[in-house]
C-alpha cells in the first residue's frame, strides 16, 4: 500500500532556484521521512521529523509536517546540478514498516 | 548508521530459473530487514518484512512461496525469486531499521538489484 502522495511529481529549476516538494499522507503517524534516490541507485534518508514538530532543518534542506492537514514539504534552497534525483517521503502507517510516496523527480540545470 | 550491502548489482536471467538476492548488514545486527520493489519511475512497494530466525511476513498480495526470504542470521537475509518470469523483472531494495523494536526510525538501505527476466 501507499501512504505519501507526493506533488509535483516533476520539477525542473535551474541552479541556485529553490526547490519545493509537497508530500501528503492519509493515517496518523509517529514520524515522516524524506529519502533521496538517485537513478537506478538505493534511497539515502535525508531527514526524519516527528509528529509533535513543525519544522526541522539540515543544512539547505527544510522540513515542515502539518498534522492537521496531513502533509509535509521539503525545501531545497539554492539548488545545485547534484540535487537532481527523486525524493520521496515516508511514514510509519504500517507501525514498522516504512511506507513510500509516488515522488518527485528533481532535475536541477546548469 | 548502518552499511547495507546488497548483492548482485543486476542479474538477467531467463524465464524459469530461480535468482538469489542477498542483503548483509555489514555493521548492525539487524533483526528486521524490509524487501522492496520498485518499478521503472515508481515508487517502493513493501514486499515483506524478513525477521532473524522467524518467518517472514509478506504484504496482501505477494506470493510468499514465490519470494523466498531467509533470514538466518543478524547480519544476513536473502530473497530468492523463485521460477522467475518477465513480469518479476523489477528493482528490488533491501533495508534495514535501526532504532528500538517499536520504531521504525532511519532504514539504511542497500545499494539494489536490477532483475531481468528474459
Amino acid at each position: 500500500s501507499q501512504q505519501g502522495e507526493e506533488d509535483p511529481q516533476a520539477l525542473s529549476i535551474q541552479e541556485g532556484e529553490n526547490a519545493t516538494m509537497n508530500c501528503s499522507y492519509k493515517t496518523s503517524i509517529n514520524n515522516l521521512q524524506w529519502y533521496r534516490q538517485n537513478s537506478g541507485r538505493g534511497l539515502v534518508h535525508l531527514i526524519l521529523i516527528r509528529s509533535n514538530e513543525r519544522e526541522k532543518h539540515s543544512g539547505r534542506l527544510r522540513v515542515t509536517l502539518d498534522t492537521s492537514k496531513k502533509s509535509s514539504s521539503l525545501l531545497i534552497t539554492a539548488s545545485r546540478a547534484a540535487d537532481t534525483a527523486s525524493y520521496f517521503c515516508a511514514t510509519d502507517e504500517a507501525g514498522t514498516a516504512l511506507i513510500f510516496g509516488k515522488g518527485t523527480t528533481l532535475s536541477v540545470s546548469s | 548508521g548502518a552499511v547495507v550491502s546488497q548483492h548482485p548489482s543486476w542479474v538477467i536471467c531467463k524465464s524459469g530459473t530461480s535468482v538469489k538476492i542477498e542483503c548483509r548488514s555489514l555493521d548492525f545486527q539487524a533483526t528486521t530487514m524490509f524487501w522492496y520493489r520498485q518499478f521503472p519511475k515508481q515508487s517502493l512497494m513493501l514486499m515483506a518484512t524478513s525477521n532473524e530466525g522467524s518467518k517472514a511476513t509478506y504484504e496482501q498480495g505477494v506470493e510468499k512461496d514465490k519470494f523466498l526470504i531467509n533470514h538466518a542470521s543478524l547480519t544476513l537475509s536473502t530473497l530468492t525469486v523463485t521460477s522467475a518470469h518477465p513480469e518479476d523483472s523489477s528493482f528490488y531494495i533491501c533495508s534495514v531499521k535501526t532504532g528500538g523494536p517499536s520504531t521504525n526510525e532511519k532504514l539504511f538501505f542497500g545499494s539494489g538489484t536490477q532483475l531481468s527476466v528474459l
